[in-house]
């Protein structure tokens, strides 16, 4: 079982340039979210998903663009890399069984550094 | 809004020390709670989660919590830790009817041999 898999592990990005952080998960969970890692913050979340074509924004979503255009993929993308971005990202899925959220499945995360 | 509130940010103990480490959330209506952990390197993972039903929830690897509905808390206990319990732990909240999961900050914990 492959869960959720993130690509790519790492990048680095010089400041101005875009890119996408992919995601897909094959268990056809409904919600999927990004997180970013920074020392001390713990995780704090960008944008998240209840269903395919249905995305809202989280605690930090200035810089990201989300989509979601099938149930098994979630892509980040930053628009305009800046160094503040430099982090490590986690995708996670979860589903809901008789109104219960379950719990997240993480991906391994991509360590993204902003130059 | 909910939030979470991990009060210990490193934690350092010695192998066979018990270990308890506090979590506090501020949302007052129904809530899943979970604790997380990340091994050094590693993605996070599931150690124990609370819905309903018995307050004291046990996990994996020997890891326990307890809710207290009443002091809004969800602290993870060991009685015996383990140098590969060096990892850190994440508290998360999820309020009923909301699909944002809520961090804590995270605690480091060292266990040293």
């Amino acid at each position: 079982n492959a869960g959720v898999t993130q690509t790519p592990k790492f990048q680095v990005l010089k400041t101005g340039q875009s890119m996408t952080l992919q995601c897909a998960q094959d268990m056809n969970h409904e919600y999927m979210s990004w997180y970013r890692q920074d020392p001390g913050m713990g995780l704090r979340l960008i944008h998240y998903s209840v269903g395919a074509g249905i995305t809202d924004q989280g605690e930090v979503p200035n810089g990201y663009n989300v989509s979601r255009s099938t149930t098994e993929d979630f892509p980040l993308r930053l628009l305009s890399a800046a160094p503040s971005q430099t982090s490590v990202y986690f995708c996670a899925s979860s589903y809901s069984t008789s109104g219960q959220h379950t719990e997240a499945f993480f991906g391994q995360g991509t360590r993204l550094t902003v130059v | 809004a909910q939030s979470v509130s991990q009060h210990n940010h490193h934690v350092i103990l010695s192998e066979a020390a018990s270990l308890e480490l506090g979590c506090n959330y501020s949302y007052g209506g129904t809530v899943n709670l979970f604790w997380y952990v990340q091994y050094p390197g590693q993605h996070l993972q599931l150690l124990l989660k609370y819905f309903s039903g018995d307050p004291l929830v046990k996990g994996i690897k020997g890891f326990e919590a307890e809710f207290i509905k009443s002091k809004f808390s969800f602290n993870l206990r060991k009685p015996s830790v383990q140098w590969s319990d060096t990892a850190e732990y994440f508290c998360a909240v999820l309020s009923f009817g909301n699909e944002k999961l809520t961090f804590g900050t995270g605690t480091r914990l060292t266990i040293i041999p």
